[in-house]
């Protein structure tokens, strides 16, 4: 079945700072891929959808200028979390589909803490 | 895009008593697809109902979509401690929309 790989699984990074989260699709071609938030106890939430070769698209309320979306290929997508803050510590997670009734493949997620 | 409610928001029960989420819409839906998601760990597909009324089963895990194309259900039978998880109802052409998610704790 499809596989999405996210890195890293965890980052701690001090306040100010940016990171950078990585979703592959190791066995499929994937123009569109998915961005989530989730925090402690609750739902996911829809950031932004990646769209390979052009401009992101964002969900009202998300920052474009602090959550840049990156999808240079088809089987990359990379989420830059700029100059993070302690708010911004959450579970980001990535997913993308191959089409058909197979659902969403989510990758295992990025668990953010900024200190 | 479209809400989805998702109840209940928790759900606590002794091994081998049957579990039952539901998802409501105030608007038809499309499709409506299920996950789960582990303590710890990421959303998996469960499974996807398109047709009206359809009833799908994966052994002990029964999945309904309403006549309506409103609600849907996830009724597991005989709960196991494997079946401890959150279960997500999500429902959209492209881009999902979770409902809030039933966070299932079972007594061993």
């Amino acid at each position: 079945g499809a596989v999405v790989s996210q890195h890293p699984s965890w980052v701690i990074c001090k306040s100010g700072t940016s990171v950078k989260i990585e979703c592959r699709s190791l066995d499929f071609q994937a123009t569109t891929m998915f961005w989530y938030r989730q925090f402690p106890k609750q739902s996911l939430m829809l950031m932004a959808t990646s769209n390979e070769g052009s401009k992101a698209t964002y969900e009202q309320g998300v920052e474009k200028d602090k959550f840049l979306i990156n999808h240079a290929s088809l089987t990359l997508s990379t989420l830059t979390v700029t100059s993070a803050h302690p708010e911004d510590s959450s579970f980001y997670i990535c997913s993308a589909t191959e089409g058909g009734a197979g659902g969403y493949t989510f990758g295992s997620g990025t668990r953010l803490t900024v200190v | 895009g479209q809400q989805v409610m998702q109840i209940p928001q928790y759900q606590h029960v002794q091994e081998g008593e049957d579990f039952t989420t539901y998802c409501n819409s105030s608007t038809t839906l499309s499709n409506i697809q299920w996950y789960k998601q582990r303590p710890g760990g990421h959303p998996v597909f469960l499974i996807q109902l398109v047709k009206s009324g359809e009833v799908k089963k994966q052994k002990r895990l029964t999945f309904q979509f309403g006549e309506a194309k409103k609600n849907s259900s996830l009724h597991i039978t005989a709960t196991q401690t494997t079946d401890v998880g959150t279960y997500f109802c999500a429902q959209g052409a492209q881009k999902l929309v979770f409902g809030q998610g039933t966070r299932l704790t079972i007594n061993p």
